[in-house]
């Protein structure tokens, strides 16, 4: 099974900064990478899709990006909202598995 | 517009058989694929398995032997059955769509006795 390594697994932050989450794949997943946002007692919300594609209706201070087999979702100027946990996907190959989760939280 | 609604016992017993139901609107199941996600209380989130369009499946090769997903298209309807229930299976399960844009509210499904 693929493993998707993702780190921190805690990440204190401000309004208004910029912090970055990585999932690392053990093998070859091409783009087929989803990070998703989940809020205490709702359902995952799909943030992007293709690695780096924004999913509707998503802020556009939200942006995924790749190197190599490290993949990474920034958010640009925090926001209150944003407080939530962030997880990764892999679905290229099944079983699909998720990265452990980063909990983002207020500093 | 689409929408899944899993529904099922809450509550199960040590050994026992699950099964769960979603039921979608919207979409057809014959078009579109239908995941199945857990997750534990507190605790992060695990796939299940997929019934394709076409009505193959793929498991999470860890509850392979346990887990069973089916469907009945005329209701749009899916199931899936797990039995050897342990307590480490209390969990809210989801299903969700084929591209993990809509998903259920989940159902909590607790194992005790």
């Amino acid at each position: 099974d693929i493993q998707m390594t993702q780190s921190p697994s805690s990440l204190p932050a401000s309004l208004g900064d910029r912090v970055t989450i990585t999932c690392r794949a053990s093998q070859d997943i091409g783009n087929y990478l989803r990070w998703f946002q989940q809020k205490p007692g709702k359902s995952p919300r799909l943030m992007i899709y293709g690695a780096t594609n924004l999913a509707n209706g998503v802020p556009s201070r939200f942006s995924g990006s790749r190197s190599g087999s490290d993949y990474s979702l920034t958010i640009n100027s925090l926001e209150s909202e944003d407080m939530a946990i962030y997880y990764c996907l892999q679905h290229n190959e099944y079983p699909y598995t998720f990265g452990a989760g980063t909990k983002l939280e207020l500093k | 517009q689409v929408q899944l609604k899993e529904s099922g016992p809450g509550l199960v017993q040590p050994s026992q058989t699950l099964s769960l139901t979603c039921t979608v609107s919207g979409f057809s199941l014959t078009s579109y694929n239908v995941h199945w996600v857990r997750q534990p209380p507190g605790k992060g989130l695990e796939w299940m398995g997929v019934i394709w369009s076409g009505g193959n499946t793929d498991y999470n090769s860890a509850l392979k032997p346990r887990l069973s997903i089916s469907r009945d298209t005329s209701k749009s309807q899916v199931f899936l059955t797990m039995n050897s229930l342990q307590t480490e299976d209390t969990g809210i399960y989801y299903c969700n769509r084929n591209g993990f844009a809509y998903w259920g509210q989940g159902t909590l499904v607790t194992v005790s006795s």
